[in-house]
């Protein structure tokens, strides 16, 4: 199952809102993850199930999606969000990652 | 807390073999699938490999499987990753990660494989 995600890279001002989605190429249900990960340092788990968001992440951030299409949405963009992002589906083998989004502030 | 420590990397030319280690620890082991990730140099991350709680099943990306082989000691609580016929592309930062149902939830911090002559 190949995931695509767009935009590859953003520009964003904080308190914008920022749209993120991931196109599967096949239904996946809702087995789709979304991760954050910050320069040099592993990744971290920010939804799971599509839109269920993990305990101590801020609820600026929130997904949606069910089937082949899917989003990531960060609601206010905060200084701490600049990152890469990544969806990932498990719902079958081989798992399989979405390009990667690297949101940067304008 | 669950703790997740990978260590083994290291730089290793073409054709040689490396075994990746991840002792795990603040929770139970058995219970939870485990998996490796990689990331090359500026890429994206890539699943590599999975292995069931209790090792009976095993899964790999085809761009490894005959050359790579997810092990875990369920008495130690350290999950493994041998890595044979080692070629240039599998230069990345490895992940060892614990999959809980339908998703990643615990990342340990990374070892360098450097593949090169």
């Amino acid at each position: 199952i190949q995931l695509t995600q767009s935009p590859s890279s953003l520009s964003a001002s904080i308190g914008d809102r920022v749209t993120i989605t991931c196109r599967a190429s096949r239904d996946i249900n809702n087995v789709l993850a979304w991760y954050q990960q910050k320069p040099g340092k592993a990744p971290n788990l920010l939804i799971s199930g599509a839109s269920n968001l993990q305990s101590g992440v801020p609820p600026r951030f929130s997904g949606s999606g069910f089937g082949t299409d899917f989003t990531l949405t960060i609601s206010s963009l905060q200084p701490e969000d600049i990152a890469s992002y990544y969806c990932q589906q498990l719902i079958s083998y081989p798992l399989t990652f979405g390009g990667g989004t690297k949101v940067e502030i304008k | 807390e669950v703790q997740l420590s990978d260590s083994g990397g290291g730089l290793v030319k073409p054709g040689g073999s490396l075994r990746l280690s991840c002792a795990a620890s603040g929770f139970s082991f058995t219970t939870f699938a485990m998996a490796w990730v990689r990331q090359a140099p500026g890429q994206g991350l890539e699943w590599v490999s999975s292995i069931s709680g209790d090792g009976g099943n095993t899964y790999y990306v085809d761009s490894v499987r005959g050359r790579f082989t997810v092990s875990r000691d369920n008495s130690k609580d350290i999950l493994y990753l041998e890595m044979n016929s080692l070629r240039a592309e599998d230069t990345a930062v490895y992940f060892c990660a614990r999959v809980h149902v339908v998703a990643i939830d615990a990342w340990g911090q990374g070892t360098l494989v450097t593949v090169s002559s």
